[in-house]
């Protein structure tokens, strides 16, 4: 069973529209992260949240929000959306968030036309 | 400049060979390494961790550091068809509240010949 689960695996948008990525995981872990993954680029880091509290924020833009309903949950809301931010965005998962394994979901797909 | 460069950008090995990978950082607050892997249509997984100067063997798998070069390599033996992914090295700071703030480098794509 997957333990990581992100939902949906592929999105296509329009410019200027707004799209909810989910995440949710069962592996008990208290610290939850999202990355992004763009063509030629590295993956790059965007937040990290401990116990459901937001810890650090390397997303210069404020279009993009991650929201934590649960403790398992940490969604990305991406509002505004461009065609630069076409990427696929990985959700990812560690114990305690003091550098240990990071779990790293399936991705979501994201265009933007 | 990227704070984590890798080299080679590809790499192709025949089955049963050695893969070697290299990993150099500009940044010397990163003081925590992983690699990871990544097959093609999934997320990055993490292979292995070092920490500290030295070799660091998990299986066929050895990573070795050297914090004075701010180099890092992994080293694949007895190389598989499975093997054949993206390998990713990241770092981080531990002393500045960045322990799991993960910066990767580009990859190296990885083929293995059968």
């Amino acid at each position: 069973d997957p333990k990581i689960i992100q939902k949906p695996k592929y999105l296509v948008a329009v410019t200027g529209s707004e799209k909810i990525l989910i995440c949710e995981q069962y592996l008990g872990h208290n610290a939850m992260y999202w990355y992004r993954q763009s063509a030629k680029k590295p993956l790059e880091f965007m937040f990290s949240y401990s116990y459901q509290k937001l810890m650090d924020n390397q997303t210069a833009s404020s279009r993009f929000q991650p929201q934590s309903s649960k403790k398992n949950h940490l969604d990305l809301q991406i509002t505004a959306l461009k065609p630069d931010d076409s990427a696929t965005y990985f959700c990812a998962s560690s114990q305690d968030g003091t550098g240990d394994e990071q779990y790293f979901g399936p991705g979501t797909r994201l265009t933007v036309l | 400049q990227q704070k984590v460069q890798q080299s080679p950008e590809s790499l192709s090995v025949p089955e049963g060979g050695m893969a070697s990978f290299n990993c150099t950082s500009s940044d010397r607050n990163f003081q925590y390494f992983w690699w990871y892997r990544q097959h093609s249509g999934e997320g990055p997984k993490a292979l292995m961790s070092i920490f500290s100067d030295g070799d660091k063997k998990e299986g066929r798998f050895t990573a070795h550091l050297n914090k004075a070069s701010l180099h890092v390599s992994l080293h694949i033996r007895d190389s598989q068809p499975s093997d054949s992914a993206l390998y990713f090295c990241a770092a981080s700071d531990p002393h500045t509240g960045g322990a799991d703030r993960l910066t990767f480098g580009k990859g190296t794509q990885l083929i293995i010949q059968p």
